[in-house]
């Protein structure tokens, strides 16, 4: 079975704080990596993809993996309450894509 | 360019009646996924097709579901008959990926609510 753990939160945190996501997955397999973001009654909608072990950074965005303890995070810094949403994470597996229960995260203000 | 273009957007039925969801991928992508969306079990693949071809469909939940996709441009979700558990946002994304796994896009999704 492939599964995707996320710490369903709510996480809060104050604006210009590092809000910090974190994603488990069960299948050694996985090839691809990524993290969406769905704001309430809307689609969700890529903001980070990582397919090799390490950091990559993208604006205020930081997407982490470690494929030896089956480990994604998301790090977004100087938060801001327009990040106020669910961020989903999502594993790729022979074209599959299999999706966490998302965490739901509010900047306060 | 178009997205992934979906409809209804909201559709109200009643209990036993058959519910027709459509899909529209993104031009040239040649994968197509329908997901379903509840607060309880999060977003969960009922079936995806490659190159118009069902590949997996193992996430279905019953016979009461079937999908198809006759050409490139077209996909349908269809239950029938329909129960009150179908109730939820039923997403179609499409995907392009020539030479391994490629980005998710999604459509803005279908909202089923059974009476």
């Amino acid at each position: 079975q492939k599964e995707v753990e996320q710490n369903s939160g709510p996480l809060s945190v104050p604006e210009g704080a590092i809000a910090s996501l974190n994603c488990t997955y069960s299948d050694r397999v996985s090839q691809s990596f990524f993290w969406y973001r769905q704001y309430s009654g809307k689609s969700p909608e890529l903001i980070m993809s990582i397919y090799s072990n390490g950091d990559k950074e993208d604006g205020r965005f930081t997407a982490q993996l470690n494929k030896a303890s089956q480990y994604v995070s998301l790090l977004i810094r100087d938060s801001q309450p327009s990040d106020s949403a669910t961020y989903l994470c999502a594993v790729n597996i022979v074209h599959q894509f299999y999706f966490g229960t998302g965490t739901s995260l509010t900047v306060i203000p | 360019d178009a997205g992934v273009i979906q409809s209804p957007r909201h559709e109200v039925t009643e209990m036993g009646q058959e519910v027709t969801l459509r899909c529209k991928p993104i031009s040239g992508h040649d994968y197509l996924f329908w997901y379903r969306q509840t607060m309880m079990r999060g977003l969960e693949l009922l079936i995806y097709f490659n190159n118009n071809v069902p590949i997996d469909d193992s996430g279905m939940p019953e016979d009461r579901f079937s999908a198809k996709m006759p050409n490139a441009s077209f996909s349908t979700l269809k239950i029938q008959p329909s129960e009150p558990r179908d109730s939820a946002v039923y997403f179609c994304a499409s995907s392009l990926a020539r030479q391994g796994p490629g980005e998710l896009f999604f459509g803005e999704g279908s909202r089923l609510t059974v009476l």
